[in-house]
């Protein structure tokens, strides 16, 4: 089993859409966990950091669920130039590892 | 912009050759990890440098190695090149202190290997 897991999509939707995407983790040990959005053939940006049950930052909301592992990424009234790869990151619990989900593409259309 | 730089930004290589790729940390950042991304995929942990050694390591095999110097700047060396080598190789630093472990990314450097 991969230690991170994500639908590649693509998720195809339409301006002010809201989507969700998932992630599930195998490591019951991590502690904190990551979204990145990569623009096509541009390094990975930080988006959010998820530590406890969630985390907001304005129309995006990420949240965790350690009983069944697996973080979310809400973005709500989506725009255009939210079309990207979404990348879920999983360290292992001493940080001396990193696991990168294999991204979720996301198309925002007018 | 995240303050990490790489360079180069392209190289060419041809099988069985070496590579030296090398990454400049963000001010204020020891520790650097190195990834390795091929078309379409995640980016994969190639390892982790803090304080001049490696603390961690993914599944790549030994003719991957780095190295950290004191300004905790890097390098990734790749010998006996081959093929699937062919990526985008990013290069993320981070602060190793209670709290964040955040990564930034440098822009990348792509190899291509012939």
């Amino acid at each position: 089993r991969k230690e991170v897991e994500q639908d590649p999509g693509p998720f195809n939707v339409p301006e002010g859409a809201t989507v969700a995407f998932n992630c599930t983790y195998s490591n019951s040990a991590s502690q904190s966990f990551f979204w990145y959005r990569q623009d096509c053939r541009k390094e990975p940006k930080l988006l959010m950091s998820v530590y406890s049950s969630g985390n907001e930052d304005g129309r995006f909301t990420a949240q965790l669920n350690r009983a069944s592992q697996y973080i979310s990424l809400l973005i709500r009234d989506s725009k255009l130039s939210d079309s990207a790869t979404y990348l879920c990151v999983v360290p292992e619990y001493n940080f001396n590892k990193f696991y990168f989900g294999s991204g979720t593409k996301l198309n925002v259309k007018p | 912009e995240t303050g990490v730089t790489q360079s180069p930004t392209h190289l060419i290589k041809t099988r069985g050759q070496q590579v030296t790729l090398r990454c400049s940390s963000q001010s204020g950042h020891n520790t650097v990890s190195w990834y390795q991304q091929a078309l379409g995929q995640g980016p994969q942990f190639i390892f982790q440098y803090y304080r001049e050694e490696e603390n961690g390591r993914g599944n790549f095999p030994p003719r991957f190695s780095g190295l950290q110097f004191p300004n905790y700047s890097s390098e990734l060396n790749v010998n006996a090149l081959e093929l699937d080598d062919s990526a985008l190789y990013l290069c993320a630093s981070r602060k190793l202190a209670g709290g964040l472990n955040e990564q930034f990314f440098g822009p990348g450097t792509r190899l291509t290997v012939l």
